[in-house]
């Protein structure tokens, strides 16, 4: 079975620092990585994704992930937040027909 | 383009009682997916269709919980004498192939609630 763990429900970061949000997953297959966004009364939006290729991905916001195999993480960065990206952030792992989240984490910016 | 549509977007219900959730997804994706999300929880997976068929439905919970998708597009999930614990929001999503890859784009949800 596959499985992602996000650590820390709630993040709060100032304005125009940086964002972490960690994800470490289990998969038994090379695993296909996800982050997407939920603002508020949205639907889930997707960030970015890992399938193969280049380990440092860029998504939209300016968000990027890196999927290190050795530590299994796929870590969402971006390097100054804005109050915009006050919102919940899911990491997401892919195969066998679905897709399996974390308990997502939800971003505070503190202006 | 239109995205993946759900109606309706809110529904109220008695214990007991029989509702039924509709997914329109985005046109020509063939893999639809089913998720519930309770407060403060990831999105779960229910059931996975590829084209009018279910092809994993290993995620409902029980046999008071049913989706069909007929003609391959539109899918209804239906849930049978209705539990307070099935209070959540129901999240349908679409994909192209349903390859594992694939993005899946989400609707905006229906909030079930079971007084």
């Amino acid at each position: 079975a596959q499985s992602v763990t996000q650590l820390g429900s709630h993040v709060s970061v100032s304005e125009g620092a940086l964002v972490l949000l960690r994800c470490n997953y289990s998969s038994s297959v090379p695993p296909y990585l996800f982050w997407y966004v939920q603002y508020p009364n949205q639907g889930l939006q997707l960030l970015l994704k890992y399938t193969t290729g280049a380990t440092l991905v860029k998504g939209i916001n300016g968000f990027e992930a890196e999927f290190k195999k050795s530590e299994t993480s796929f870590h969402l960065t971006k390097p100054s937040a804005h109050m915009s990206d006050a919102a919940e952030y899911f990491c997401a792992v892919g195969g066998n027909n679905r897709l399996a989240f974390g308990k997502g984490n939800q971003v505070v910016v503190i202006p | 383009g239109a995205g993946v549509s759900q109606t309706p977007s809110n529904k109220v219900t008695e214990k007991g009682k029989y509702v039924e959730l509709r997914c329109d997804p985005i046109s020509g994706h063939t893999a639809l997916y089913w998720y519930r999300q309770s407060l403060g929880q990831g999105p779960e997976f229910l059931i996975y269709f590829q084209g009018t068929g279910a092809a994993d439905d290993s995620g409902l919970p029980n046999d008071r919980f049913f989706a069909v998708r007929p003609e391959g597009s539109v899918s209804t999930l239906k849930i049978q004498r209705t539990e307070r614990g099935d209070s959540a929001v129901y999240l349908c999503a679409s994909s192209l192939t349903g390859t594992g890859g694939d993005e899946q784009f989400f609707g905006p949800g229906t909030r079930l609630t079971v007084l």
